[in-house]
């Protein structure tokens, strides 16, 4: 029942901005995207979220299309200890639901 | 200074044996949870607990049972464990439960590694 569609993997170049692509065409009004990301043998770490408006912090850029049905988490330095599976989800902070996410490798 | 912790770490038991997994949060929030991550990599929110009460139960079989002694711990006991429970179960918490439509950022502990045999 996963409301988000994400490819299956990708590389990146070291240095060079990672772009990570979501599809959520089903989002309804008031859901927000939030992205995690699970580092080999870790838990689940939050990256960034954002309702309609593009959104950026310390560790990524979120772009969020105007019709609201899909988005991209942009990493724009890319280092080796970013290679991780990033998970795009839309709902609501207490109830997240995870897919099966983009496994982002960097590579140097 | 571990935000979220857990333990055991790794759980190896038989088949029909009960075991806990304890998990513990120093960052004074009020909202934990129980998830569960399959072989296929799927993480699945098992329960959540606001202050101490149960908010979100889904349609775990009864043989999970959580217990929240106080608002900064939230253990699994889970009964006649079953070959289809191995997997990785992650406690989480949250400063609220965002239930109002507000943004709590999850922050999750490093896993119990659980292996029934």
């Amino acid at each position: 029942d996963a409301k988000t569609t994400q490819p299956p993997s990708m590389d990146c170049a070291e240095g060079r901005a990672a772009n990570l692509p979501c599809n959520h065409s089903t989002i309804s009004g008031n859901e927000y995207v939030y992205w995690y990301r699970q580092i080999h043998s870790q838990g689940p770490q939050y990256i960034i979220h954002g309702l309609k408006n593009n959104e950026t912090n310390e560790m990524a850029s979120l772009i969020i299309t105007e019709d609201r049905k899909s988005s991209t988490l942009i990493l724009p330095h890319a280092t080796l200890r970013d290679t991780a599976v990033y998970y795009c989800i839309v709902g609501y902070d207490y109830k997240l639901s995870f897919g099966a996410g983009t496994t982002v490798t960097v590579r140097a | 200074d571990t935000a979220v912790s857990q333990t055991p770490k790794y759980l190896v038991t038989q088949m029909g044996n009960d075991k806990s997994i304890k998990c513990e949060q120093n960052l004074g929030h009020d909202t934990m949870y129980w998830y569960k991550q399959d072989s296929k990599k799927f993480l699945k929110i098992m329960f959540s607990y606001n202050n101490k009460e149960l908010i979100i139960n889904e349609t775990v079989p009864n043989r999970f049972s959580p217990k929240s002694p106080d608002k900064a711990h939230l253990n699994l006991h889970i009964n006649s464990l079953e070959l289809g429970d191995s997997a990785v179960y992650f406690c989480a918490s949250s400063q609220g439960t965002g239930l109002a439509g507000g943004q709590e950022t999850q922050y999750f502990g490093p896993g119990t590694r659980l292996l029934v045999l």
